[in-house]
């Protein structure tokens, strides 16, 4: 079955860190990329950045450089995206996607991952 | 940097009407980097078009894309119960973009 599986809901404290991952199966997983997108609260969708899996190159959106590191185990076909320095108006679910960047779209998404940035 | 402008923000019909919303680029996008996602509260986005025109698999026909310049529409031809949703347009290139949504609710 074709699916990314993310990790769980985590909740960190303003300052820390987070790394969530996103679990490939049922395809080549070198041969997509993938995208990270956030969806805070009531709000829409956020594209921070994309991961050329084979590659590992990178690019991120402009509001997340400095924050933001995505990366991958091949072995795993395994995504990771961790964003650092978290406040509040971080708190979102987050997802990951697949996708070949210029050419199509975002035609599969993990199921998400709550991350709530609380004191 | 592209920006999506979708309209209405939110649009109340009932089942079996149609449905025709708007997403506006602020500067000439390829058509072949334009897709409509469908999203559910709780849930993923689910692609619905791509390239503009193209349903996505698994996607009813009463579903449709289409576009002139900058302005892409989608179309649902007869509402279902299950259509009610929010609906995101995006350009998927390099940097991609997404409108900010248009909810589709039943009046």
């Amino acid at each position: 079955q074709v699916q990314l599986v993310q990790s769980g809901a985590d909740v960190r404290k303003p300052g820390a860190s987070v790394k969530v991952s996103c679990k490939a199966s049922g395809y080549t997983f070198t041969t997509y990329d993938i995208n990270w997108v956030r969806q805070a609260p009531g709000h829409g969708l956020e594209w921070m950045g994309w991961m050329n899996s084979a590659s590992g190159e990178v690019v991120y959106a402009q509001k997340f450089q400095g924050r933001v590191t995505m990366t991958r185990n091949t072995s795993t076909s395994t995504a990771y995206m961790e964003l650092s320095g978290l406040r509040s108006e971080d708190t979102a679910v987050y997802y990951c996607a697949r996708g070949r960047t210029g050419v199509r779209p975002f035609e599969l998404w993990g199921q998400g991952t709550l991350v709530t940035v609380s004191s | 940097e592209i920006v999506l402008t979708q309209s209405p923000g939110t649009l109340s019909l009932s089942p079996g009407e149609r449905a025709t919303l708007s997403c506006r680029a602020s500067q000439s996008v390829r058509s072949t980097q334009l897709a409509w996602y469908q999203q559910k509260p709780g849930q993923a986005p689910r692609l619905v078009i791509y390239g503009a025109s193209n349903r996505a698999t698994g996607i009813p026909d009463r579903f449709s894309g289409s576009w002139s310049a900058t302005d892409f529409t989608l179309t649902i031809s007869r509402l279902e119960p299950e259509d009610f949703s929010v609906y995101y347009c995006q350009h998927y290139d390099r940097s991609p973009t997404f409108g900010q949504g248009t909810s589709v609710e039943i009046k």
